[in-house]
């Protein structure tokens, strides 16, 4: 069965990076994308950007372009999402979800980010 | 972009309800819709795809739509069961093939 299984809950201090893994299993890696969204603590949705895992083309949302990269290691089936230069409003669950274009059906559990000094 | 969702709506088990989602630039058929479902403390599904169309293991009784007289598109859930009180948003895209999410809807089944 398909399964998104992402890394654990981060506390990180303003300034620093965290990067965060959203593991697949029970598809071929390749033949999806890779979405990436956050939700800040009781606010909606947010769209940070989205990474083919078959070629590695991303598209990442504006106001997180010179911060974010989001990588593929398709020998262990696995996307990272790496944020840099924290600030406390990155505070946030980040979740992975497996897709193309406009269907996303499989997400993952969600990691929980606190930044704070 | 933005999309424009009321804040809450709510509704009796086995009624019909329906979300709004009103894009205010451009025109509501020029980028697909999706629809999103948040149960507390779980990660967001996707219940609607491309306007109208169900991923699999969704039932029947969701289903959208888009108008383009008043340029929004709409989420439908009949028969409502209490399983389905969560939060709901909508998501299309800019010019620029960015997503953009509605703010969410909470939907209330009491």
């Amino acid at each position: 069965q398909v399964q998104l299984v992402q890394s654990g809950t981060e506390v990180k201090k303003p300034g620093a990076s965290v990067k965060v893994s959203c593991k697949a299993s029970g598809y071929t890696f390749t033949s999806y994308g890779v979405l990436w969204v956050r939700q800040a603590p009781g606010q909606g949705l947010e769209w940070m950007g989205w990474i083919s895992a078959y070629n590695g083309d991303t598209n990442y949302a504006q106001n997180l372009q010179g911060r974010v990269t989001m990588t593929t290691d398709t020998s262990t089936s696995t996307a990272y999402m790496d944020l840099r230069n924290l600030r406390s409003d990155d505070t946030a669950i980040y979740y992975c979800a497996r897709g193309h274009s406009t269907l996303f059906d499989y997400w993952g559990q969600g990691t929980r980010v606190t930044v704070s000094s | 972009l933005m999309l424009t969702q009321p804040l809450s709506v709510s509704e009796s088990p086995g009624k019909t309800v329906t979300i709004s989602c009103t894009r205010s630039t451009g025109t509501i058929d020029s980028n697909f819709v999706q629809w999103y479902q948040q149960r507390p403390g779980s990660s967001p599904t996707t219940v609607i795809y491309e306007d109208n169309r169900r991923p699999s293991g969704v039932p029947d009784r969701f289903s959208g739509s888009i108008d383009t007289s008043s340029n929004s598109a709409s989420l439908t859930i009949s028969g409502l069961k209490t399983e389905d009180e969560a939060d709901y948003y909508c998501q299309s895209y800019d010019d620029n093939n960015h997503w953009v999410f509605g703010r969410g809807t909470k939907l209330t089944v009491l």
